[in-house]
């Protein structure tokens, strides 16, 4: 069975950091692209940034460019998040999503708020 | 970047009843390999997003075949042939046909 577990969410000031994981198990986790996505309160879908199977490869929505990096290891898998200069508007629950293109595993999200 | 738009916001349904979601493109979703990356997602009140339907006719693993996808270029469309009380949520439609992938603002289906 394919799970996805997040942690790493919490309240942090504006200006902080904050690095989120995502724990895989039940696929070969090397051999898929993966992603975070976030959710404000209340809000819609938000990609935010996806990673090729080998971390060779990095997409970034314009809004978290130079901010957040994305980053794997596979030998643990294990996808992350590092978050630098966040903002209020970055308070969202974040979801870590395997495959490109087409989301079909999500993990249940963690909670990242920003506020002071 | 490729906008997104859902009909209607809210879809208040009978139980057995049809329901039906539009969902609209800014520009042509076909994808120079030939695929059109179309995908409906549901999000159940509490849960995380869940794949529905992919290549926009495509049923996921384990959905209910009460869900189907049609259309093509720009017009997309989620059907749920009788609506049971599971149903209830929010329905999404994506894209990621052109960079980067984007959601429509979803569409809230709730029992009368």
């Amino acid at each position: 069975e394919v799970q996805l577990v997040e942690s790493g969410g919490g309240l942090v000031q504006p200006g902080g950091s904050l690095r989120l994981s995502c724990a895989a198990s039940g696929f070969t986790f090397s051999s898929y692209w993966m992603s975070w996505v976030r959710q404000a309160p209340g809000k819609g879908l938000e990609w935010v940034a996806n990673i090729k199977q080998d971390g060779s490869e990095k997409y970034y929505v314009d809004s978290v460019k130079g901010r957040f990096t994305i980053s794997r290891d596979n030998a643990k898998n294990s996808l992350y998040l590092q978050m630098n200069s966040l903002r209020a508007e970055d308070t969202a629950v974040y979801y870590c999503a395997r495959d490109y293109r087409v989301f079909r595993y999500w993990g249940q999200g963690t909670l990242v708020t920003v506020s002071s | 970047d490729i906008v997104m738009t859902q009909t209607p916001l809210s879809s208040p349904v009978t139980l057995g009843q049809p329901a039906s979601i539009s969902c609209r493109s800014s520009q042509s979703l076909v994808h120079s390999d030939g695929n059109t990356y179309l995908s409906w997602l549901q999000q159940r009140p509490g849960q995380p997003p869940r794949l529905l339907i992919y290549k926009i006719s495509n049923r996921f693993s384990g959905v209910p075949d009460r869900f189907s996808g049609s259309g093509a270029g720009t017009d997309f469309t989620l059907k749920i042939s009788r609506v049971e009380a599971e149903d209830v949520g929010v329905y999404y439609c994506t894209q990621a046909t052109q960079f980067p992938q984007t959601f429509g603002g979803g569409t809230k289906v709730e029992i009368k």
